[in-house]
């Protein structure tokens, strides 16, 4: 019940086009999900996050889109360049403390120029 | 502001060793998570703590511990090694719990069993 599944494992998108990045949950305890991006010899680095109160939320080229009722939640990468080329993880974490946060399994991005 | 550190940032050891990680978090920060990430089973949650005291633990044999220090500082042991927990291992550190609390990652130890 605590797993998150993430879809596809890895992505090759030309320079100007759209990354689209899809994870789905099972557990409805679950009322916070971040995304993160990792570089090759970095740590994860949290991207955008969003709560399940909204639909959608955007911050510069990256927005996610968030379906309470299909327990669906998605990163698109809008106009996407060589410089976004990293592996992107959905996760979820449950209200309140103490919960753990639940990652998907990554999906490495390649943007070709 | 200075980010998560984490030390060594390499290491090499011999089946049925063991071995100590450290991480020392954002000045500030009281919560700090460790994660193991492989290749075949992704970012996988140890264990966090807060304020000494270890909340939460996650499918990991008692073979992984940790503790947290006064000064918020964590260390991380795994006895008696074995080929597969070789891994990149991950701390993260926020302000406190709560759903909402950011949690910014270190670069991590890349830890090789031979």
């Amino acid at each position: 019940q605590q797993q998150v599944k993430q879809s596809p494992q890895s992505l090759i998108v030309q320079k100007g086009g759209i990354s689209i990045i899809n994870c789905a949950y099972e557990n409805t305890a679950f009322d916070y999900f971040p995304w993160y991006q990792q570089f090759p010899g970095k740590g994860p680095a949290l991207l955008i996050a969003i709560r399940p109160d909204v639909s959608e939320k955007k911050e510069g080229r990256f927005t996610i889109s968030f379906n309470k009722s299909a327990k669906q939640f998605s990163l698109h990468i809008m106009d996407s360049q060589p410089g976004d080329s990293a592996t992107y993880f959905c996760a979820a974490k449950g209200r309140g403390g103490y919960q753990k946060v639940t990652f998907g399994t990554g999906t490495k991005l390649q943007v070709i120029p | 502001k200075a980010g998560v550190t984490q030390t060594p940032r390499y290491l090499i050891k011999t089946r049925g060793q063991q071995v100590t990680l450290s991480c020392s978090p954002i000045s500030g920060h009281r919560s700090v998570s460790w994660y193991q990430q492989t290749p075949g089973q992704g970012l996988q949650f140890l264990f966090e703590y807060f304020s000494e005291t270890q909340r939460n633990k996650g499918n990991f044999p008692g073979r992984f511990s940790g503790r947290q220090f006064s000064n918020s500082r964590s260390e991380m042991n795994v006895s008696t090694l074995e080929l597969g927990d070789s891994a990149l291992y991950l701390c993260a550190s926020s302000l406190g719990q709560g759903s909402l609390n950011e949690q910014f990652f270190g670069p991590g130890t890349r830890l090789t069993v031979l």
